[in-house]
């Protein structure tokens, strides 16, 4: 079975640019979310679909990211403009639709380490 | 939101001992209990979880514990090998599937077996 994708790996930018990172989740995976982990702490969610809906994104900063799953498959993740503050990996899963009250495994991708100088 | 603590932070013990990490939450409605293991530089893995109407789950050398009404769970690693070595996440969820069911992850217990 493939595993979730992401592209691309490493990334460095320079204050005030854009970014784009692009994930695939595994084949039938209806829930994808985002992830950000900054050096040295736990992961921190971002943003969840279910489908090519939006469930959560509390913790989405909105006034620079923004996040969107068209056809409910891939999903990309923007950052415009960047602060040095977001430096981190950005990882993203996906794991089967919990209906019924049933909490699946999250499969992590390999994770966008994002430099921003 | 969920409050999760994890300790210790930095756990050392010889290779073949027993490690013990605990992690705190605050949710009484988390029902969902994972731990992921990081290696430097890798993905987080999910390594075993446990569900709240479940008291303990073994898988091998790891094992975990769950004591709801104290709002705690606990990893635990027998034998410790090298390749234990690594950074140690708890995630405890409330999610009922669905629904929002974000993880919200601990800040991490690098584990470090001593040769």
């Amino acid at each position: 079975e493939a595993g979730v994708a992401q592209s691309p790996r490493y990334k460095i930018i320079e204050k005030r640019q854009s970014v784009a990172f692009w994930c695939n989740p595994i084949s039938g995976h209806a829930t994808l979310y985002w992830y950000q982990q900054i050096l040295g702490q736990g992961p921190k969610l971002l943003i969840q679909f279910q489908n090519n809906g939006v469930v959560d994104d509390s913790q989405l900063p909105k006034d620079r990211f923004s996040a969107e799953r068209l056809k409910g498959v891939d999903s990309t993740l923007k950052i415009q403009p960047a602060k040095l503050e977001d430096s981190a990996v950005y990882l993203c899963a996906s794991s089967l639709n919990g209906w019924g009250g049933y909490s699946y495994e999250q499969y992590f991708g390999p994770g966008t380490r994002l430099t921003v100088t | 939101g969920e409050n999760v603590e994890q300790h210790p932070s930095t756990l050392s013990v010889q290779e073949g001992d027993s490690a013990v990490i605990k992690c705190t939450y605050s949710d009484s409605a988390s029902n969902y209990f994972p731990w992921y293991k990081q290696e430097l530089g890798k993905r987080p893995q999910l390594i075993i979880d446990i569900r709240s109407n479940v008291g303990e789950k073994k898988d091998q050398r790891i094992a975990v514990t769950l004591n709801k009404t104290a709002k705690h769970f606990s990893l635990h690693i027998t034998e410790t090998q090298p390749e234990d070595s690594a950074v140690y996440f708890c995630a405890p969820q409330r999610g009922a599937g669905g629904g929002a069911d974000g993880l919200t992850f601990g800040k991490g217990t690098h584990l470090i077996i001593q040769p």
